[in-house]
């Protein structure tokens, strides 16, 4: 059974970037069954999907973050990771890494989450 | 973007009630591109639908899904304790991938 680990700074400073990596373990990166995703949720509020890679590199991003927004993938390494920059208080969130089934088939595998904080 | 609106807020009930939940997009979407998870405090969400009838692997068949174009609806036929919890709808059809507000399902 696959599992997702997501890994990082629990604190970053304003305008500084915020850098998450998720491991995968048990199941193979390299299917193009899946996606690989991203979604981050405010404190005490709903789910925000960030954007996902696909084992390939292929991405696609969350207009509302895409000038700020970067993924990738290291299949060698069975990790994909988050890139955001130039963080305010407002992307301080639970950080989710999640596998993606294509074809709409849903997030069935979820990281424990994250919290990053952004804070001086 | 694709708002999905989600009702109600909160809805509460008693085990062994029947709960019906609501998931409404903001324009059209296909079937095959809806889903349902289950969140409970401190956890990630569970993918419980998809492709707005079909349950995942391992979810009871008290759970659910029906619908079409602009209206879905998520069923739990007989609740069961651990079953209060807050349910999103997600659909992926149209970029960007989107999230209902979520439904609180507390018990009476």
């Amino acid at each position: 059974q696959v599992q997702l680990q997501e890994s990082g700074p629990g604190l970053v400073q304003p305008s500084q970037t915020l850098s998450l990596i998720c491991s995968v373990s048990g199941g193979s990166i390299n299917s193009a069954d899946y996606y690989w995703s991203w979604i981050r949720q405010h404190p005490g509020q709903g789910l925000q999907w960030i954007g996902y890679i696909s084992y390939s590199g292929t991405t696609l991003y969350n207009p509302s973050l895409r000038s700020r927004l970067s993924i990738s993938v290291d299949t060698s390494k069975r990790q994909f990771s988050l890139r955001l920059s130039s963080v305010t208080a407002a992307d301080t969130a639970v950080y989710y890494c999640a596998r993606e089934a294509s074809y709409g088939r849903g997030a069935d595998s979820w990281g424990q989450g994250t919290l990053v904080t952004v804070s001086s | 973007e694709i708002v999905l609106t989600q009702s109600p807020g909160t809805l509460s009930l008693s085990p062994g009630d029947r709960a019906t939940l609501s998931c409404r997009p903001s324009q059209t979407i296909a079937r095959s591109y809806l889903t349902w998870y289950q969140q409970k405090p401190g956890q990630a969400p569970r993918l419980l639908i998809y492709g707005a009838s079909n349950r995942a692997t391992g979810i009871p068949d008290r759970f659910s899904g029906s619908g079409s174009g602009t209206d879905f609806t998520l069923t739990i036929s007989r609740l069961e304790p651990e079953d209060f919890a807050i349910y999103y709808c997600q659909q992926y059809d149209t970029s960007p991938i989107t999230f209902g507000q979520g439904t609180r399902l507390e018990i009476k």
